[in-house]
């Protein structure tokens, strides 16, 4: 069965370090993967996916992710972190065989930048 | 939140009654969703419609239902036969299969008084 996990509930970083929040998977087959933001109150928005080619995918507002097919993860980074990227993100994955698009969505991880 | 539109933003309901939310989209996008978030819980999804005049059941489809009659327009109907229906509910598009992310919708937050 396809799954997401995000190991992390809460992650919290000072302004300007570097952050990380982490995401494993488990699928069959080839994996497109997503990362998605959400702000209180408000729909998902789409932060970057990782369907073929390098492992490092960079997406919008400076953040990237790396894809590790050996660790079965798909962590979101980015160098420098600002206050206003305290939101939720969830990690999603789909199956590369899948026709439906549907995606499994991790629980989610708070992440909190304090300046 | 692109071109999804949901309403009301806010609802209301008392137990018994069946609820119609609206999720409307402009994008010519083929495929709909219907999420249910609930805290700590992630995405759960409900429905799915690939194509007008077809759907199928996602995870949790039990106590909802849903149409597809126009491309433009996929509703979610929660009725009473859901028994916790006090929840952020979601809807999402998608183009085609050549582009596998989801656009999602500002969202209906749901609650039984």
């Amino acid at each position: 069965a396809q799954s997401v996990a995000q190991p992390e509930d809460q992650v919290n970083v000072a302004e300007g370090n570097p952050l990380t929040v982490k995401c494993t998977y488990s699928v069959s087959g080839n994996p497109y993967l997503f990362w998605y933001v959400q702000y209180p109150n408000r729909g998902l928005q789409f932060l970057l996916k990782y369907i073929t080619g390098d492992n490092l995918v960079k997406g919008s507002y400076g953040f990237e992710a790396e894809f590790n097919k050996s660790q079965t993860s798909f962590h979101l980074k980015k160098p420098s972190a600002l206050v206003s990227d305290s939101a939720l993100y969830f990690c999603a994955v789909r199956a590369g065989s899948s026709n439906t698009g549907k995606l499994i969505f991790g629980q989610g991880t708070t992440l909190q930048v304090k300046p | 939140d692109g071109g999804i539109t949901q309403s009301p933003k806010y609802l209301f309901r008392k137990e018994g009654q069946n609820v119609t939310l609206s999720c409307e989209q402009n994008l010519n996008h083929d495929a709909m969703y219907w999420y249910r978030q609930d805290p700590g819980q992630g995405l759960r999804l409900i429905y799915y419609s690939q194509i007008v005049n077809d759907f199928q059941k996602g995870d949790i489809a039990e106590g909802y239902s849903v149409s597809r009659e126009k491309k433009e327009s996929f509703p979610l109907t929660v009725t009473s036969a859901q028994k916790n229906p006090t929840a952020f509910y979601l809807c999402a598009s998608r183009p085609g299969l050549e582009q596998p992310e989801q656009f999602f919708g500002p969202g209906t937050r749901l609650t039984v008084l």
